[in-house]
């Protein structure tokens, strides 16, 4: 049982590259998450879903986009990349009020 | 707005010892409130949820938490600490009528002694 799974585990990118990272979960969950990780400053929300084809703004949106086309995934894009969005990135899903189950995360490097 | 503050960015405590972690919130509604551990390079791992009902609420691993609404305080505790427990750990605020984000404190980083 894979739980949530995050695609890929490591990168880095140049300033200006565009990329997506994948979130698939396998749980049948209705809802997604997008959290960041910064040294200090705990996790915080990017974008989440509560179902598939609508998306919505979290605390920290700016700079990024996301697509739930299936249920079971969430994909984050970087249009142009900028090294504040150095970070690792979470994913996490859920049933309706209920915990979240968390992804092992995405380190991601922008130089 | 909601937020969720933990005090303590690090703390230290001896293998054996008794250990609590604070976690103040502030939400205008019943808060639901979680506390994950995070060994490093990992995920984040459910240890224990208050939704209602009983203030004292059992996690995994040996561990409780108190939900205290007068103090608006959700502490995680152990009676006795191994060094397995040494990792990270979060408090979070689901908001369940926002889609059920999670609002988290900074975190605290547990360190244990032999």
């Amino acid at each position: 049982n894979a739980g949530v799974t995050q695609t890929p585990k490591f990168r880095v990118l140049k300033t200006g590259q565009s990329m997506t990272l994948l979130c698939a979960q396998d749980m049948n969950h209705e809802y997604m998450y997008w959290y960041r990780q910064d040294p200090g400053m705990g996790l915080r929300l990017i974008h989440y879903s509560v179902g598939e084809g609508t998306t919505a703004k979290g605390e920290v949106p700016d700079g990024y986009n996301v697509s739930r086309l299936k249920k079971q995934n969430f994909l984050l894009g970087l249009e142009s990349a900028a090294p504040s969005q150095t970070s690792v990135y979470f994913c996490a899903s859920s049933h309706p009020n209920q915990p979240q189950h968390f992804g092992d995360g995405t380190r991601l490097s922008i130089l | 707005a909601q937020s969720v503050t933990q005090p303590d960015i690090h703390i230290t405590v001896s293998e054996g010892a008794s250990l609590e972690l604070r976690c103040n919130y502030s939400y205008g509604a019943t808060p639901y409130l979680f506390w994950y551990v995070q060994s490093p390079g990992q995920g984040l791992q459910l240890l224990l949820k208050y939704f209602s009902g009983d203030t004292l609420v059992q996690g995994i691993k040996g561990f409780e938490a108190e939900f205290k609404r007068s103090q608006s305080s959700f502490n995680l505790r152990k009676p006795s600490v191994h060094w397995s427990d040494a990792a990270e750990y979060f408090c979070a605020v689901g908001l369940y009528n926002q889609g059920g984000k999670l609002i988290f404190g900074q975190g605290t980083e547990l360190s244990v002694k032999p």
